[in-house]
Formats: C-alpha cells, sequence, structure tokens
C-alpha cells in the first residue's frame, strides 16, 4: 500500500523562506509530484522529482532522496499568494500506464504580512 | 486553450436523484481520472480510463459508475446519490507513460446531497 505523511498546517511572513516536507511509504517509486492548490481550486502543477536531488524552478524548488523515502518543496521570497494547500503525490507502481497518483492529505501554508 | 472543463460546477440534490457530472478536455489525453477531496483525506481516486471503453476502479469507487465513449469525455454518474457522497469532486487528465507527464485538473464540481 502507499502513506504519504505531510504536516497539516505551517505558517510564513512574507519575504521568508518554508520547507514543506513529505514522507512516504510505497512499494515501487515512479516519480513525486507536487501540486499547489487555493481554496475551492484545482490543484495545478508545481514540480516533478524521479532521480535524487533538487530541482528548482524560480522560487519553488523540490527535493528528492528515494532511500529515506523523503521529499520537501522549498519556497523562497514568500509572497502573500503562496497561501495555498501544497499537495505530496507519488505515482502507484501498479500498471495503470503510470499515471495514478496517490495524494497525501496536503499542508495548509498561511503567509502573514 | 487546453483545459478540462467541468460541469456543473455546483449541485445541490437530494437522496437517491441519479445525476452526472460532466468532464470534457480538449489536449487528446489517453489518461482521464475522478477524485473526490474531503476534508482531512485528500484527494482519492474513484475511477480512472486509460483510453476509449477502457474504464477500472479507483481506490473509493463504490456508488459510482463511469463510461468513456470518446476520447475527450469523461462523465461521472452517480445512481442513487446518498449524502456521503457529498465532496468536492476533480476530473483530471494527462498523456500516458512513464516521464514526466503532469495531470491537468478540472475547475472542480461541489456536490451537496441532502
Amino acid at each position: 500500500g502507499q502513506n504519504i505523511d505531510q504536516p497539516t498546517e505551517m505558517t510564513a511572513t512574507e519575504g521568508a523562506i518554508v520547507q514543506i516536507n513529505c514522507t512516504y511509504q510505497t512499494s515501487g517509486f515512479n516519480g513525486l509530484f507536487w501540486y499547489q492548490q487555493h481554496a475551492g481550486e484545482a490543484p495545478t502543477f508545481l514540480s516533478y522529482n524521479v532521480l535524487d536531488g533538487l530541482e528548482e524552478k524560480g522560487r519553488f524548488s523540490s527535493f528528492l532522496s528515494r532511500s529515506k523515502g523523503y521529499s520537501y518543496l522549498l519556497l523562497k521570497e514568500l509572497q502573500m499568494k503562496d497561501s495555498a494547500s501544497y499537495l505530496c503525490a507519488v505515482r502507484d507502481p501498479k500498471n495503470t500506464g503510470f499515471q495514478k497518483l496517490v495524494f497525501g492529505t496536503g499542508t495548509r501554508l498561511l503567509v502573514s504580512p | 486553450e487546453a483545459q478540462v472543463t467541468q460541469n456543473p460546477r455546483y449541485l445541490i440534490t437530494v437522496t437517491g436523484k441519479k445525476l452526472t457530472v460532466t468532464c470534457s478536455q480538449n489536449m487528446n489525453h489517453e489518461y482521464m481520472s475522478w477524485y473526490r477531496q474531503d476534508p482531512g483525506l485528500g484527494l482519492r481516486q474513484i475511477y480512472y480510463s486509460m483510453n476509449v471503453e477502457v474504464t477500472d476502479k479507483g481506490d473509493v469507487p463504490e456508488g459510482y459508475k463511469v463510461s468513456r465513449k470518446e476520447k475527450r469525455n469523461f462523465p461521472l454518474i452517480l445512481e442513487s446519490p446518498s449524502p456521503n457522497q457529498t465532496s468536492l469532486y476533480f476530473c483530471a487528465s494527462s498523456l500516458p507513460g512513464k516521464s514526466y507527464n503532469e495531470q491537468f485538473f478540472g475547475p472542480g464540481t461541489r456536490l451537496t446531497v441532502l
């Protein structure tokens, strides 16, 4: 089975840096995604990691350690619009066209002035 | 514009009254999926489809049906809705394959069953 853990909620200040952690236990591994979801809206893709290391994309970076079953999303120079939920998802390794995602419950980030 | 559309966006209905939530994508994606999102439980997959006429159960399929008669459409059918199906529903689509293929999500349908 799959199990994904993320903190429920985090708070940070505008301009700061925040790290959102995700740990997973899966029977196989085919990649990890991070999505951003504003309240009541659709999730939107942020990043994808399949190999160990850091992937940087502007203010957002994502790190993966497959041996530790661990990932984090790093958000720099926080802005008020970054207040949202951040969803960690891993690909289910079962043969479903490699597209089935198993999601964590999400981390709600509150950015204050 | 590449997008996934869902209709209706909001629906209030009563127990037992059959309903259909439509989902359509214009990106020629093979893979489509339905999720429900509930507080504290995250996104859970209901059904998915790997191509036309190919559908299979996800993690929480009870009480739902789907069909995939055309590549672009993947409707979700609740034959006899019950209050425990009150939820926020998302349709998603993507290309198949093992490489980096993000899933594109529709805007969501908020369903209330009284």
